[in-house]
């Protein structure tokens, strides 16, 4: 068990809507990241939230975008939904030493 | 030339055999090294991290990283049917905003 809750598990979408997606990490992990990962890829970096703050995006547009809360959850948004946008979204929260990931939201845009 | 390089696979081992997987990075400003275990259809499982050049075990696993080469490994020993999995090998500048290879599947044979 990491200590990274994510939700929904499964959620199916069409093309042009808007989704959320969440997740909580452990308490005192101030670093929760957002990840991407397409079929037959590895995970790409979508963004990072520090103490609320935007903190380091990678090569998404800004319709996708997120926020954290105090209490340690964060959520990730996407608009106008794309059908390459079906992918599983993983949730990450770090520690000094490591990174460890939540179950993640398998997303599919019909 | 991709960012973080792993071999598809399949790589086969027999039962108890040693599977060697391999990944060279092109950031030479990398300091942190992990490596992942990805059953099909759920998230990343952290096994490993190096930060230092040499070899770091932790049971059945070790990791090697030569910095120099830009190369780092993960050794399984004593290989079970259980490991066979995907392999992703992340690399970073601290232990958040990874780098993925597209992974290696490794297959564990009785």
């Amino acid at each position: 068990e990491t200590g990274v809750t994510q939700s929904p598990t499964h959620l199916i979408k069409t093309r042009g809507q808007q989704v959320t997606l969440r997740c909580s990490s452990q308490s005192g992990h101030n670093t929760v990241s957002w990840y991407q990962q397409a079929l037959g890829q590895g995970p790409q970096f979508i963004f990072q939230y520090y103490r609320e703050e935007e903190n380091g995006r990678g090569n998404f547009p800004p319709r996708f975008s997120g926020l954290q809360f105090p209490n340690y959850s964060s959520e990730l948004n996407v608009n106008a939904l794309e059908l390459d946008d079906s992918a599983l979204y993983l949730c990450a929260s770090s520690t000094e030493d490591t990174q460890y990931f939540g179950p993640g939201t398998r997303l599919t845009v019909l | 030339q991709k960012e973080v390089e792993q071999n598809s696979g399949p790589l086969s081992v027999p039962e108890g055999a040693i599977a060697s997987l391999n990944c060279t990075y092109s950031d030479r400003g990398s300091q942190s090294f992990f490596w992942y275990r990805q059953y099909s259809g759920k998230s990343p499982e952290l096994i490993m991290f190096i930060y230092s050049n040499g070899d770091k075990e932790d049971g059945r696993f070790t990791a090697q990283l030569n910095k120099a080469s830009q190369y780092v490994s993960l050794l399984i020993r004593d290989s079970q049917p259980s490991d066979s999995a995907t392999y992703l090998c992340a690399v970073g500048r601290g232990t958040d905003k990874l780098i993925f290879g597209t992974g290696t599947r490794l297959q564990v044979f009785p």
